[in-house]
């Protein structure tokens, strides 16, 4: 079955404590972005790979870091955690071919920065 | 540029009718693809149509169909006999060209009554 995982699912943690929140997918899709979806704006990216060790910023990049070393894998690294990062994270895998494109999401991430 | 216009905030719709959720867009890339996605209360985004700018018939999913109006630059949902299963919110999100970030409409939520 073609899925993207994300850990953990919900977390609620402390201003400047670093974490992570993990993405994987099964579905050899080169490209992954992470976005985040707040009330009133909607979703926005924050950085996106093409393929491993390729990645670029997206529209809020600011605070958090990404990495991709393995295809299947695209974690979002946030150093300092502020309550302003308080969001439902996404991460998503994308087939980008010239007739057809799909993206999936992961179940989403719900970060509390307290 | 993309820009995604989704002017319902809310419908509803009786259980087995069917209801059509509008989207209009707007982008300057010659090349573009259309997706529709389910958000429940739950959170997570479901993918569940997708049509490209250059595609000459509607794409069909089971009981979601796409009305791509191109020279309207509309591209709205059409989910047939709506179950109760169906009430969520709905997003329609663009991504052009090679630029492989979705750009997201504010959404409509569906409430559909039994």
């Amino acid at each position: 079955e073609a899925q993207v995982t994300q850990n953990p699912r919900y977390l609620i943690t402390v201003t400047g404590k670093k974490l992570t929140v993990t993405c994987s997918q099964n579905m050899n899709h080169e490209y992954m972005s992470w976005y985040r979806q707040d009330p009133g704006l909607g979703l926005r990216q924050i950085y996106y790979s093409m393929n491993v060790e390729v990645t670029d910023k997206g529209d809020v990049p600011e605070g958090y870091k990404v990495s991709r070393k393995e295809k299947r894998n695209f974690p979002l690294i946030l150093e300092s955690p502020s309550p302003n990062q308080t969001s439902l994270y996404f991460c998503a895998s994308s087939f980008w071919g010239r007739d057809h494109r799909e993206q999936y999401f992961g179940p989403g991430t719900r970060l509390t920065v307290t | 540029a993309q820009k995604i216009t989704q002017t319902q905030p809310g419908m509803f719709v009786q259980e087995k009718e069917a209801v059509t959720l509008d989207c209009t867009y707007d982008t300057s890339d010659q090349s573009y693809g259309l997706f529709w996605y389910k958000q429940p209360s739950s959170g997570e985004m479901i993918f569940l149509i997708y049509q490209g700018s250059y595609d000459e018939q509607n794409a069909t999913e089971g009981r979601y169909s796409l009305n791509f109006q191109k020279a309207r630059k509309s591209a709205n949902l059409v989910i047939s006999a709506s179950q109760l299963g169906d009430s969520a919110m709905y997003f329609c999100a663009t991504a052009g060209g090679s630029n492989y970030k979705l750009t997201f409409g504010k959404g409509t939520l569906l409430t559909v009554n039994p």
